[in-house]
């Protein structure tokens, strides 16, 4: 059964503090998307990688957030240093460039920083 | 540029009644549309999707959405509420030609009265 699986499920951690965040795309998919879901945002791109090229950052927060795919099976996602603002449920998406632009979710990452 | 404005945030319904969820969107391009679903506490979970040829899409769990371009509609519905209906539901379009990026709308959330 082929899912998109993301860890840690969930983070609490001090303002100031690093937090990864880790997705596994499904075999085979070439395309990783990262989102931001909150109550006031609902749900925003933050980073869209292609054959694990970033192409667009456009939603994130540059000075404290980024994300890399360092191999096609792990992207990750990282922010420096956290801010209670930062909390929200972080989900990661697959899919294959060329297609209907299908997304496949993870589970996400519910963050909550103190 | 795509917009997507699902109408109403919540919608609630009695078990056995049509469920009926609103979504318009804006496109300067033929669009990929589709419908996702979202349980508590889990990432989105595709129901359906609209690409090309018929304008009449089945999808998961007894729902069907009707592309009407006349209309910039994509309005999905449900003959007959279920209990484990109740989540929230996301419309998202996509353009044909171009990035994958899906530009979802705020939610719906959709509660089943018994």
């Amino acid at each position: 059964d082929a899912r998109v699986t993301q860890t840690p499920r969930d983070k609490v951690t001090e303002m100031g503090q690093e937090v990864t965040m880790r997705c596994q795309p499904i075999l085979g998919h070439n395309t990783v998307f990262w989102y931001r879901q909150t109550m006031m945002q609902g749900l925003e791109l933050l980073a869209y990688f292609r054959n694990r090229a970033p192409l667009d950052d456009s939603g994130m927060p540059k000075d404290r957030f980024s994300a890399e795919m360092p191999d096609a099976t792990l992207a990750t996602l990282k922010i420096q240093p956290s801010e209670p603002r930062d909390s929200a449920v972080y989900f990661c998406a697959s899919g294959l460039a060329g297609g209907p632009h299908e997304q496949f979710f993870g589970p996400g990452t519910r963050l909550t920083v103190l | 540029a795509q917009s997507v404005t699902q109408l109403g945030s919540h919608v609630s319904v009695s078990e056995g009644a049509l469920v009926l969820l609103r979504c318009n969107y804006s496109s300067s391009v033929p669009p990929y549309l589709f419908w996702y679903v979202q349980y508590p506490n889990q990432g989105l979970q595709l129901l359906l999707k609209y690409t090309t040829g018929a304008t009449l899409v089945k999808g998961i769990n007894g729902f069907e959405a009707e592309f009407k371009k006349s209309e910039t509609s994509f309005h999905l519905t449900k003959p007959s509420a279920h209990m484990s209906d109740a989540a929230e539901y996301f419309c998202a379009v996509s353009a044909i030609q171009g990035a994958q990026k899906l530009v979802f709308g705020q939610g719906t959330r959709l509660t089943i009265n018994p």
